[in-house]
């Protein structure tokens, strides 16, 4: 139980374009889920909590209008990357709650994201 | 501030030998702590986790060890196998985070099993 999906696993795309990363809960319903970025060598940086059916929560220095979320659902939210750089070259990660009262997050298998 | 951090970033055990992964908190409030286990180009996995209520939680082959006089956790591998090999990761709930349930990370050890 507690599955998690991410698509695309990797994603390669021009500089200027945007890319759109889904994340699933496949087995349970999550009423949070975050979005983490991860560089090679380090720990996970929390970007935003998402909350089904409301705006995210952007952690201190993240660009919400750079990094769109959408939590249009119980088992889904995306994270779009808008006018990619090659500084957003990264390892994008979710995570999902059951919810609030269960705070273990379980975790996707990542996006590996290169933006050339 | 608030930190989760790790005393060594590196580890490196014999196959067969067990394994011990410390970690330090400085939030006193946190009541929640999670280890997990990133083995390369993957997402992090839950290993184990404890309550503050709790010294002691045994999974299968690991156990988590909670002292909170001292802010210290930490994971203990036994009988390590070389799949065992990954970064691991503590994390605390923290101050506050109870409404939004937030973890804070550790920088992670890496465990190496040598065969």
């Amino acid at each position: 139980g507690a599955v998690v999906s991410q698509h695309p696993s990797w994603v390669i795309c021009k500089s200027g374009t945007s890319v759109k990363i889904e994340c699933r809960s496949l087995d349970f319903q999550a009423t949070t889920m975050f979005w983490y970025r991860q560089f090679p060598k380090q720990s996970l940086m929390l970007m935003a909590t998402s909350n089904e059916g409301s705006k995210a929560t952007y952690e201190q220095g993240v660009e919400k209008d750079k990094f769109l979320i959408n939590h249009a659902s119980l088992t889904l939210s995306t994270l779009t990357v808008t006018s990619a750089h090659p500084e957003d070259s990264s390892f994008y990660i979710c995570s999902a709650q059951w919810d609030r009262g269960q705070e273990t997050q379980y975790f996707g298998p990542g996006t590996r994201l290169l933006v050339l | 501030g608030e930190s989760v951090g790790l005393h060594l970033p590196t580890l490196s055990v014999q196959e067969g030998d067990n394994s011990i992964i410390n970690c330090a908190y400085s939030n006193s409030a946190s009541d929640y702590f999670i280890w997990y286990k990133q083995e390369s180009g993957k997402g992090p996995q839950f290993i184990i986790d404890i309550r503050s209520n709790m010294d002691k939680r045994q999974g299968q082959r690991v156990t988590v060890l909670l002292n909170k006089t001292v802010k210290h956790l930490s994971l203990q591998i036994a009988a390590t196998q070389p799949g065992d090999s990954a970064v691991y990761f503590c994390a605390e709930n923290g101050v506050g985070s109870g409404n939004t349930g937030k973890l804070i990370f550790g920088q992670g050890t890496t465990l190496q099993v040598k065969p």
